[in-house]
């Protein structure tokens, strides 16, 4: 089965700079999709940013980035130029590509400061 | 166009009850999930539906939980016999056939006395 780890349970960054949410997952697949969620107090869970695994290329969203390294199963989101409204609880999660559901980690909560 | 709704935002009952909750999914979306979200965990699969018919099921944990989607749009969740340890928020996504990303709607958050 596949597991979703996010190491970090909470992580702080000022404002204005730059943070990176880590992520590792464990599966024998070869084709699948990883994404990033982001979850504010309202509990709307929001798409962030999606990765399909063959692409080599590293998916951008405007602040948003990933760092993905498919051989150490390794997903990480970078956030650049922080704002106050990135405070929220980050979730990875990763999909087979013949799959349905979303397997998740346990979060991150990110703090922003001004 | 309107996301996914869920109704109702917050539901209170008491042990042993029976309650359902309700999923609007996107318009056309054929894709419909549910999870359920303990207090700070990721959320946990319960049920897929294709359509009207439940393509997976695997993430149900027991026979108290049920849902239906009979026309292929609105769904619902049904819990019978509320235990304490199935308060949660309960999160329903869609998703358009052949789509890779789910749109999350704001959950219903159960709570069981």
């Amino acid at each position: 089965a596949q597991t979703v780890t996010q190491s970090q349970p909470e992580m702080s960054v000022q404002e204005a700079e730059t943070v990176t949410l880590s992520c590792t997952y464990d599966t024998s697949e070869s084709d699948y999709y990883l994404f990033w969620y982001k979850q504010p107090p309202s509990r709307q869970m929001i798409l962030v940013i999606r990765q399909e695994a063959y692409k080599q290329q590293n998916a951008t969203e405007n602040r948003f980035s990933v760092n993905f390294q498919k051989a150490a199963k390794s997903f990480s989101l970078k956030i650049s130029d922080s704002q106050l409204g990135d405070a929220a609880m980050y979730f990875c999660a990763y999909r087979q590509e013949y799959g349905n559901k979303l397997v998740f980690g346990a979060g991150t909560i990110l703090r922003v400061k001004s | 166009g309107a996301g996914v709704s869920q109704t109702p935002s917050n539901k209170v009952t008491e042990k042993g009850k029976y309650v359902e909750l309700r999923c609007d999914p996107i318009s056309g979306h054929t894709a419909l999930y549910w999870y359920r979200q303990s207090l700070g965990q990721g959320p946990e699969f319960l049920i897929y539906f294709q359509g009207t018919g439940a393509a997976d099921d695997s993430g149900l944990p027991n026979d108290r939980f049920f849902a239906v989607r009979p026309e292929g749009s609105v769904s619902t969740l049904k819990i019978q016999r509320t235990e304490r340890g199935d308060s949660a928020v309960y999160l329903c996504a869609s998703s358009p056939q052949g789509g890779e990303t789910q749109y999350f709607g704001p959950g219903t958050r159960l709570l069981v006395l």
